[in-house]
């Protein structure tokens, strides 16, 4: 069964500070999909970065990276330079390609950064 | 370009009455998909249309839910009658194509059964 854990239900981090989110992932199907999506406190799901299991290098969005370790199965999310702005919940997210559209989400991790 | 747009954003209704969610895909996305947040259960898909058909229902709770996509640019998430445990954050979000392509989310439309 596919699975997603993110085990640190909450993060601080002060501003300008870089920050990592944890996320493990489970699966036994080869071809993957990995997200990860920012809830601020409005609401809406913002989609982040993207990581395909056969992707050779770590997925980079502007401050936004994915530490991709295929091995361990675990896809964190690193965010660099903090702002206040990025004060959010984040959610890893899986889909496994060409069985399901479903995506599979952790429980999220909130994030708050101080001054 | 317009996101996935959703409505009601907020809708509170009464127990046993009818609630219909509206969502309007990305514009030339062929798969739609609808999800419920709670804090008890996360984020969970509840269905998911491609083409306008229906893929997997097997989200779908129970016989009083019910989803249609009747043409590329509309979906509706029907409950009827609603109960309390339905209050919830409902997302609808859209992909260019099934499989391989990132998920768009709409605002949300946020529940309460009273």
């Amino acid at each position: 069964a596919q699975k997603i854990t993110q085990t640190q239900p909450g993060m601080f981090v002060q501003e300008k500070e870089a920050v990592t989110l944890d996320c493990t992932y489970d699966t036994s199907d080869p071809s993957y999909g990995l997200f990860w999506y920012k809830q601020p406190s409005s609401g809406e799901m913002i989609f982040l970065i993207y990581q395909g299991s056969y992707d050779q290098q770590n997925a980079t969005e502007g401050r936004y990276s994915l530490n991709f370790q295929k091995a361990r199965k675990s896809a964190n999310l690193v965010i660099s330079a903090s702002q206040l702005g990025d004060s959010a919940m984040y959610f890893c997210a899986m889909r496994v390609l060409y069985n399901t559209d479903k995506l599979i989400f952790g429980t999220g991790t909130r994030l708050q950064v101080f001054p | 370009d317009a996101g996935v747009i959703q409505s009601p954003r907020h809708e509170v209704t009464e127990m046993g009455q009818e609630v219909t969610l509206r969502c309007k895909p990305i514009s030339g996305h062929n798969s739609l998909f609808w999800y419920r947040q709670t804090m008890m259960r996360g984020l969970e898909l509840l269905i998911y249309f491609n083409n306008n058909v229906p893929i997997d229902d097997s989200g779908m709770p129970e016989d009083r839910f019910s989803a249609k996509m009747p043409n590329a640019s509309f979906s509706t998430l029907k409950i009827q009658p609603s109960e309390p445990r339905d209050s919830a954050v409902y997302f609808c979000a859209s992909s260019l194509t099934q499989h391989t392509d990132t998920q768009y989310f709409g605002p949300g439309t946020r529940l309460t059964v009273l």
